[in-house]
Parts: C-alpha cells; structure tokens; sequence
C-alpha cells in the first residue's frame, strides 16, 4: 500500500538552476511532510518539513510547497550545487509512522 | 552534540539465526523509531517506540520485535532469519510525539544486515 509516490526516480540539473522535486500521497491522515537527502550507506538527513495547516515553509535554498486539495507537495532548491547529488525522500507521517516514497536520485551537473 | 548511534554498523548472519541491533538516541529525544530498506526498496517503517511502549507498528510479520529502554535506547530482534531479511536497517528519533502530531525524526547511519 503505496502512500506516499515520487514517481520521478531521477532528476539531472545544472548547477545553478532551480530543482524540483515532486511527491504524491494518498493518505488524508497524513497531519506533517518531511524532506530528506541520503547519500550511499548513510542514513537519511533532515531537510524541511512542513505542517499539513500549512502551505509553504522555507529554509535557505529549500521551498516546500504543499496542496492538500491535490495531495501534492513539492520540494525546490534554488541554487542547486554539486552537493545537493543525492536521492531524496519525501515522507508522510501520522501517528509516528512516517511513511516515505522511493526516492529521487538528483544529479547536479557542473 | 551527538546524534543518533547504531550498533553494528554490519552484521552477518546465517538462516534461520537471531539478529540484534541496537540504538542510542539523540539525547533529550524520548521516541525511537526503526525502519527496513531493502536492496532497491524505499524506506519501510518498522516500529515506534515511546517511553518504553511500542505505539506504532509496520507490516512485519511478529518475528520483528524490539524493545525500549529505560535511557531510552532500543534494540530490535529479528528471529528465525530469512535471506529477505537483508537490508540496511534505520533508527531514528524524535522529541515526544503528541498524539496526532509528528515531531521530526533524526535518523542513525544504519546497520547493514547480510542473511547468508
């Protein structure tokens, strides 16, 4: 039972340019949206996180964006640097059970 | 300050053996939390601990068990090993959860599980 989407497995950007990632969910319990980054054999780092009362939240080069109409929430950085290479996860949670999508590889390109 | 630890960072086992992972939250944090990610698979929630009490729990079968302790750390149990069970296993943690309300969780860098 799929909740949580990203139905984009990978994303290449210039570096400079905007990112953005999107995330898809199904699951109206959801009541907080987290955004993390992980690279090869590490755990997952915290991002931005947003309240589902919300419909933006910003932190430095992170946007999140949610529509609760469409389920759809959306994750930007502008600029994007070499750095930001890595597979995001988007994740719903309610209740303690965050539940996360599979993942967009992003690339960074010089 | 330090963030959340897991011990082992591998671990090897066989069929049908006992694995045992441990975690330390970040200190302050009372919730813990475990998560499975197989090979080519996202992130999958195990369980949810909070002040000693499992409150939550993922689509696992029972053979996936594990407990909190009084520091607050946690360890999970995974009996009768299958060879699926091979996966980089999570731990996070997280301020205490209010009921309804989900408070960001940290995550550990993992135990590698190999089921030989």
């Amino acid at each position: 039972d799929q909740q949580v989407k990203q139905n984009s497995p990978s994303l290449s950007v210039q570096e400079g340019r905007i990112s953005i990632l999107n995330c898809d969910y199904t699951n109206s319990m959801f009541d907080y949206f987290l955004w993390y980054k992980k690279y090869p054999a590490e755990g997952p780092t915290f991002l931005i996180s947003i309240s589902s009362i919300k419909d933006k939240n910003e932190d430095g080069r992170f946007t999140v964006f949610l529509n609760k109409s469409a389920k759809h929430l959306s994750l930007h950085i502008v600029p994007s640097q070499p750095g930001d290479s890595a597979v995001y996860f988007c994740g719903g949670a309610s209740w303690g059970k965050l539940q996360f999508g599979a993942g967009t590889q992003v690339v960074v390109t010089p | 300050e330090a963030g959340v630890t897991q011990s082992p960072t591998h671990l090897i086992k066989t069929r049908g053996q006992q694995a045992t992972l441990r975690c330390s939250p970040i200190s302050g944090h009372t919730s813990v939390y475990w998560y499975q990610q197989a090979l080519g698979l996202g992130l999958q929630f195990l369980l949810w601990y909070d002040e000693g009490e499992e409150r939550n729990r993922g689509n696992f079968p029972p053979r996936f068990s594990g407990r909190q302790f009084p520091n607050y750390s946690s360890e999970l149990n995974v009996n009768a090993l299958e060879l699926e069970d091979s996966a980089l296993y999570l731990c996070a943690s997280s301020l205490r959860t209010g009921h309804g309300v989900a408070d960001t969780q940290y995550f550990g860098p993992g135990t590698r599980l190999t089921v030989l």
